[in-house]
């Protein structure tokens, strides 16, 4: 696709029920990021894929959250008994590459989620 | 942690005045970007800077970097009501062998009065 597409943009769920957020990069970038924003807050890395792989899951909040990558395109995060404070808008992003350095990234819009 | 750290938090201003924004970062970096996020949308990427760079101009941007300082300004000219938004620098914080995702600031939110 033309951008980086997040699915659903908004979901309501009540604590303790099980959610999964959908990521689609834009096509042939191999690298892709999640990252967690707060209300009025800055960005909070969760996890990156480089492929299918996930070197680092040490950002992740708690065992409660995973994330997965498939055909080096779309991925998941999940988040299992979800919790009040796991209220944020979830955040995807994408890159050609992976560098050390840092690489320009390709938001999408985010998953908006409300945990009742 | 908060690499980025932005300052002011907020500013209005006249539509056609120059907005500058502050970055300051703690670790040592080799590129400092900036992101642009409308409210209820993903952020855009603006600008990268190099470690070895000082200044770089983009259209109506203008971003500095001094890493003595570990700081970085963005300049945005002739502002218009459409520049309303929120502005992050981000850099490539390491840990371990390498960096993972970007570190982000909490933001400036600027607001450009018509």
């Amino acid at each position: 696709g033309a951008g980086v597409s997040q699915s659903p943009s908004n979901k309501v769920t009540e604590k303790g029920k099980d959610v999964e957020l959908r990521c689609d990069p834009i096509s042939g970038h191999t690298a892709l990021y999640w990252y967690r924003q707060r209300l009025g807050q800055g960005l909070e890395f969760l996890i990156y894929f480089q492929g299918n792989s996930a070197p680092d899951k040490s950002g992740l909040p708690s065992d409660r959250f995973s994330a997965e990558r498939t055909g080096e395109s779309v991925s998941t995060l999940t988040i299992q008994r979800t919790q009040q404070e796991d209220s944020a808008v979830y955040l995807c992003a994408s890159s050609l590459v992976w560098s050390p350095e840092g690489q320009p990234q390709h938001f999408g819009d985010g998953t908006r989620l409300s945990i009742l | 942690s908060q690499q980025g750290e932005e300052d002011p938090q907020a500013l209005s201003i006249q539509e056609g005045e120059n907005a500058t924004m502050n970055c300051s970062y703690k670790t040592s970096i080799n590129n400092l970007q900036w992101y642009r996020q409308n409210s209820g949308r993903g952020l855009v990427h603006l600008i990268l800077i190099r470690s070895n760079e000082r200044e770089k101009h983009s259209g109506r941007l203008r971003v500095t970097l001094d890493t003595s300082k570990k700081s970085s300004s963005l300049l945005i000219t002739a502002s218009r009501a459409a520049d309303t938004a929120s502005y992050f620098c981000a850099t490539a914080e390491y840990s371990g062998g390498g960096a993972d995702g970007l570190t982000f600031g909490k933001g400036t939110h600027l607001i450009i009065q018509p």
